[in-house]
Order: structure tokens, then sequence, then C-alpha cells
């Protein structure tokens, strides 16, 4: 099955500098990779996703790459402010799967003012 | 407003007792998702259900079963409960054919 792999587990940084967390992935099958955003207490929610037709996508202060290659992919918060500190956690998903995806172990982001 | 919602959102029990956790979504969606959230392990699948009468077994199910009686419901049940499955549950839901998973509130469990 999938095995993803997420780094770094924890991640501070100070306000306005940039963050990056990265994944790997196993399973050469897999074209749909989310990212969710967790806040202290709160569901995780859907921030951005790519699908392996792309390599690059953005929103606003936050992008994400993809490297179907190396199978790795990046999520890039530019600007981060404290409201962008939570726990953000990437998965994979294969469609021959049916979209079950698994998830990596999260990174706890926290930014100080 | 559409929506998916768990229940209850607390919940104390003791080892041994029978728990069931209820997720209800008001979508439509014919795919729905159990998971556990520990710290350290991220979210792990306990089962999934990808329409009526159709239920499977996750990454975690020991322990715990789900049936689906109808497309809004996916009852969650913890046959006799260890502390082992103190944790945060979430239930998530899909529509068909289409990728974004969108998750419940949560629901906290402890097992004494």
């Amino acid at each position: 099955g999938e095995n993803v792999e997420q780094h770094p587990s924890t991640l501070s940084v100070q306000e306005g500098d940039s963050a990056v967390i990265k994944c790997t992935y196993s399973d050469s099958a897999s074209n749909y990779f989310p990212w969710y955003k967790q806040e202290l207490g709160k569901r995780p929610q859907l921030i951005i996703d790519i699908r392996s037709n792309v390599g690059e996508k953005k929103d606003q202060r936050i992008a994400v790459t993809l490297n179907k290659t190396a199978k790795h992919f990046s999520l890039h918060i530019t600007e981060t402010q404290p409201e962008d500190s939570a726990v953000y956690f990437c998965a994979a998903c294969a469609s021959g799967g049916s979209y079950i995806p698994t998830f990596g172990r999260g990174t706890s982001l926290i930014v100080h003012p | 407003d559409a929506e998916i919602t768990q229940s209850p959102r607390h919940k104390i029990t003791e080892t041994g007792r029978q728990v069931t956790l209820a997720c209800h979504q008001t979508w439509n969606h014919n795919n729905m998702f159990w998971y556990r959230q520990d710290l350290g392990h991220g979210l792990r699948l306990i089962h999934y259900s990808y329409g009526v009468h159709d239920t499977n077994k996750g990454e975690v199910s020991d322990g715990y079963s789900v049936s689906r009686s109808n497309t809004e419901d996916l009852p969650l049940t913890l046959e006799s409960a260890a502390s082992s499955q103190t944790s945060v549950y979430f239930c998530a839901s899909r529509r068909t054919a289409e990728e974004t998973q969108y998750f419940g509130p949560g629901t906290r469990l402890l097992v004494l």
C-alpha cells in the first residue's frame, strides 16, 4: 500500500518568513495530493490540492509543488502570519484506490509574532 | 446548509463497554470514512463505505465495526472499549468521482 512520509514534524518560524513542508510517497499510481490544515481543536480542512498532471499550483500565499519522478511534493507558505499556526497534513491518493487518501503524520507549524 | 456532524463531541466511557459514535451528513455523499487521530500518527483509516450496505476495513479496524443502512449515516461502534482506543475520531465524506474529503468536527473519546 501507499506510504507517505512528512517532514519536519515541527516547524517554528518568525512572522513574515516562509515555511516549507515536504512529503514523499511510495505508490507511483498516486495522482492526487491534498493538503489539510487543522487548527487546534478543529477539524482538518482542505487548503490546496494538486493533481499529477501539473507541477505547481498557487493560491495567494500558499503553493504546492509536485515532482512525480522523485515522488515528492511540498507545501510552501510565504509571508507567514500567526494565524497560519496549525498542524498541516499531506496526503496521497490514487484513483485506482478509489481516492482513499493516505495521510502523512502532520507538521506542527508555529509562527511567532 | 448541507453539513457533516458527529455526536457526541466528547465521551468518557469505561473499559469493556460498547460505544457508538454517530456521523451524519446531509450532502448525499455516497462515500463515508472513519479516522482516528493520535499524536504522532496523523489520521489513520478505521472503516469506510462506498454506499448503502457497503462497508470496508481500513488500516486500524480491529475492535471497531460500522454499518450503513442509509446514505446519510455511518455509525462507528467500539464493541468492547479499550484504553488504546482513547483518541479523537473524525468522520469524513466525499462525493463519488470527486477527490476531496470533508471532515466532521470530531469526537473526543476517553476510555478509562
